[in-house]
């Protein structure tokens, strides 16, 4: 059974500080890694995807792979009250075009 | 702009009415997925379509059924709805799997929440 694990916080953030997410997957062939951002009583919207180890970084947002450890991070600098939200982690299944789906981690900007 | 669309975004039903729900898509995306999201939970997948190849995931109850007349549209029909489907219901699609392109990227309407009185 694959699985996609992501602490449900809350995690409390003091605004303008860098915000952590952690995100840790079972299956060692996942090749690529999904990062959304999902307002309260809203849909889930695509901010990031990485499939290399490494860093990728767009905007204030980097996503962290690291494929020997099994885990992805989401770093979110300069942390704004608008990034409040919860963050999920997803994975693609090898054998198909479906996602795992963590689920999720509620993130709070501290004005 | 190229998008998924749902309607209604608001549904409220009696318990055991029937109910649908609708999305649209303006993407000419190959995949088109239904999801049922409860609060604080991870999106949980109904089934999906591959062009017209249904696909039901094996936990899906009965009483959900859905439709794809064209590559636009896509309907989830809720047959006898219980306490226990409120729910938001979200749509998603994907291109096609086997486009030298592809991610898995998964792209989302704003989802219609159900409300069961």
């Amino acid at each position: 059974q694959k699985e996609v694990e992501q602490n449900s916080g809350p995690l409390s953030v003091p605004e303008g500080a860098i915000a952590s997410l952690n995100c840790t997957y079972s299956d060692r062939g996942s090749q690529s890694f999904f990062w959304y951002r999902q307002y309260s009583g809203k849909s889930p919207e695509l901010i990031m995807f990485i499939y290399s180890n490494g860093d990728k970084e767009d905007g204030r947002f980097t996503a962290q792979l690291n494929k020997a450890s099994q885990y992805v991070s989401l770093l979110i600098r300069d942390s704004q009250p608008s990034d409040s939200a919860t963050y999920l982690c997803a994975v693609p299944m090898d054998s198909n075009y479906q996602l795992i789906w963590g689920a999720g981690t509620k993130l709070i900007i501290k004005p | 702009d190229a998008m998924v669309i749902q309607n209604p975004r608001y549904q409220v039903t009696q318990f055991g009415k029937p109910v649908t729900l609708s999305c649209s898509q303006t993407l000419n995306h190959n995949v088109m997925y239904w999801y049922q999201q409860k609060s604080s939970q991870a999106p949980k997948l109904l089934f999906h379509y591959y062009d017209k190849d249904f696909n039901n995931e094996a936990d899906t109850p009965d009483n959900f059924q859905s439709r794809r007349p064209n590559t636009s549209f896509c309907f989830l029909d809720i047959r006898s709805p219980g306490l226990g489907d409120a729910a938001m219901y979200l749509c998603a699609t994907s291109r096609d799997p086997t486009s030298a392109t592809f991610t898995d990227t998964q792209y989302f309407g704003p989802g219609t929440r159900l409300t069961v009185l």
